[in-house]
Order: C-alpha cells, then sequence, then structure tokens
C-alpha cells in the first residue's frame, strides 16, 4: 500500500520570502503522479502542481516549483515570493496509474501561514 | 461551467439517522471520487466512479456507507444509521479523464456532517 508523510504539521513564513513544504511517500510503483493541493480556510482544494514520475525534470508553476527525488521519494514544495494568501493547509498527494489507479492519497497536511 | 457543487454545505443529524449528500459535477466530467475528511488530517478516499459504472469501493468504512451515480452525472453519497464516527467533512471531486493521465482532480466544498 502507498503512504504519504508530511512531517511538518505547522509552518510560518513571512510575507515575500520563500519556504519549503516536505513530502516522502512510499510506494513499489514506478509509474505514478504526484500533487501538491492547497485547501485555504474555506475548504475548496485547488491544485497547485503535478509531478509525472518518469520525468527527470521538475515541475514549476510561477512562484511554485517542486523538488522530486525519486529514488529518495521525496516530493518537496517551493513557494516563492510567499504572499499572504498562500497562507493555507498543503496536502501532498500520491497517484497511481493503471488498475486501482485514479484515487489520491494524500499526507496528513502542512499548515501554513504567512505573515505580513 | 460552474465547479463542483455540493449539497447540503452543513448536515446535522442525530445518531442513527439516515442522510444522504449530494455532489454536482463538473459537467462531462467522466470521473468522480467520494473523499472523507476528518477533522485536522488530509482526506482519504470512499469510492470511484467512471460515468455510472462503481469502480473502486474499497475505502467505504462499512456496509452502512452506500454510493451511487446511476446516470453519470449527479452521485449520492448515502450514510445508514449514522455514528458519531462518521463526523466529518466529505468531499466530491471530479475529473476530465477516466483511470489513466493523471488528470487533475476539481474538487466541491464539501459537506461538513455532525452527528450528535
Amino acid at each position: 500500500a502507498q503512504t504519504v508523510t508530511q512531517s511538518q504539521p505547522e509552518m510560518s513564513v513571512q510575507e515575500a520570502e520563500t519556504v519549503t513544504l516536505s513530502c516522502t511517500y512510499d510506494t513499489s510503483e514506478n509509474n505514478y503522479y504526484l500533487f501538491w493541493y492547497k485547501q485555504p480556510p474555506s475548504r475548496q482544494m485547488i491544485l497547485v502542481i503535478r509531478q509525472e514520475a518518469y520525468k527527470q525534470q521538475n515541475a514549476t508553476e510561477n512562484r511554485f516549483s517542486v523538488n522530486f527525488q525519486k529514488a529518495a521519494k521525496s516530493f518537496s514544495l517551493k513557494i516563492s515570493d510567499s504572499q499572504l494568501g498562500d497562507t493555507a493547509m498543503y496536502f501532498c498527494a500520491f497517484m497511481k496509474t493503471g488498475n486501482q489507479g485514479g484515487k489520491l492519497i494524500f499526507g496528513q497536511g502542512t499548515e501554513l501561514s504567512v505573515k505580513p | 461551467g460552474a465547479g463542483v457543487s455540493q449539497s447540503p454545505r452543513y448536515k446535522v443529524a442525530k445518531r442513527g439517522q439516515d442522510v444522504a449528500l449530494r455532489c454536482d459535477p463538473i459537467s462531462g466530467h467522466v470521473s468522480l471520487f467520494w473523499y472523507q475528511q476528518a477533522l485536522g488530517q488530509g482526506p482519504e478516499f470512499l469510492t470511484y466512479f467512471q460515468n455510472e459504472a462503481q469502480l473502486d469501493k474499497s475505502g467505504l468504512p462499512s456496509d452502512r456507507f452506500f454510493a451511487e451515480r446511476p446516470e453519470g452525472s449527479v452521485s449520492t453519497l448515502k450514510i445508514q444509521r449514522t455514528q458519531q464516527e462518521d463526523s466529518a467533512v466529505y468531499l466530491c471531486a471530479s475529473s476530465a479523464q477516466g483511470l489513466a493521465g493523471g488528470s487533475e482532480q476539481f474538487f466541491g466544498p464539501g459537506t461538513r456532517l455532525t452527528v450528535l
């Protein structure tokens, strides 16, 4: 079975600074997807960034980038130039492909506070 | 069009009552997922539909939980004889593709169920 671990329950960062959220996962699969989702206090989950395991290049979306280390099974999220609107719960998630694929397996979440 | 919608947004039930939670996915989306999110935790998978077919119900915690999507669009999650441990936020998500492709799941705002 796959598991996802986020070891930082809470983090805080000053506005305009950079913060990195950690995520590790355990799987015997070779092909899979990894995601970071953001859940603001209003609770609607929003996709931040997506990584395909067979791609070595780290995904980037504007101020958000990942450091994907497949051998180490690590998938951290870096947020540059943090903004007040980045305050939210962040969930790392794993999705396997093929049979029984499609469902997301989430970590416990990291609550990020961006301070002015 | 509009995003994923869920109703009701809040539901209070007495222990032993039956409840029905509704999800309206994005129009045309093939896949529909239900997740359960306990307070302070990441969402956990309950069940998956591809069109009207329920392909995976491995996450349903007991036979008191039942889900359907009879016409391949709207879905209902029913919980019979509710227990206090059923108190959680129930999230619905839809995606455009089937199991392959690792496509983005779009989440609804959730239904917060409180069982007294």
